[in-house]
């Protein structure tokens, strides 16, 4: 059984561009949720989707990003008119729902370079 | 709010001994899960071990094993017999066990030196 995957591993954008995140869960979680890692902290939580549904943005910005989870495909975050203080690492996660939603599996993350 | 503090940026220890990580947590909520996940240099987030908190026996995973003070709010990880594959970043995080958002809430991260 695969685990959560993600890519780019390693993304570079110029400030102004775009920035597009993806994350394929688990087989069989329909529960994503993504993360944002600064340099030298925790990880803090940006949204946290069912498939076709947000269920929680709270800590996302709300200007310049936006995520899905359609019902075929990866989970998308997408980084709009990317500024230097975007740079960071984006982890996903990913759950199945029920009982076993406690437990969170994590990608390797998406290391955004903004330059 | 819900908070995790990590008092310590960073420890060390030799290797082949035991070590005390340590966790306080700040919550009105009786029923929740706490984590310790660690980050190598890799930056793949792993899960250590975890504990309910309606559970009073404190977890254990092989080398690794938890002091879990519900009333005092803490959540200490103890690394027995320390190996040189342990030095990485570790991270408590909290989860609520009701509601409908489950998102980790994280500490700031202890940093592991291992000495040989």
């Amino acid at each position: 059984n695969a685990g959560v995957m993600q890519n780019p591993r390693h993304l570079v954008r110029r400030r102004g561009q775009e920035a597009r995140l993806r994350c394929s869960p688990m087989k069989g979680h329909s529960h994503v949720y993504w993360y944002r890692q600064l340099p030298e902290e925790g990880l803090k939580f940006m949204v946290y989707l069912q498939k076709e549904n947000i269920i929680d943005e709270s800590g996302m910005p709300k200007e310049r990003f936006s995520a899905e989870f359609p019902k075929e495909g990866p989970s998308i975050l997408r980084i709009q008119q990317v500024v230097r203080g975007d740079s960071a690492a984006y982890f996903c996660a990913s759950s199945p729902g029920g009982k076993a939603a406690y437990e969170q599996y994590f990608g390797p993350g998406t290391r955004l370079t903004v330059t | 709010a819900q908070t995790v503090t990590q008092s310590q940026p960073e420890m060390s220890v030799q290797e082949a001994e035991t070590v005390t990580l340590s966790c306080t947590y700040d919550t009105s909520e009786s029923d929740y899960y706490l984590f310790w996940y660690k980050q190598p240099p890799s930056r793949q987030m792993i899960l250590v071990i975890r504990q309910e908190a309606y559970k009073q026996q404190n977890a254990t995973e092989n080398r690794f094993s938890v002091n879990f003070q519900k009333a005092a709010k803490s959540f200490s990880l103890k690394i027995s017999d320390s190996q040189l594959g342990d030095a990485a970043m570790y991270f408590c995080a909290y989860r609520s066990a009701g509601g409908s958002n489950y998102q980790l809430i994280w500490g700031a991260g202890t940093k592991l030196i291992i000495k040989p």
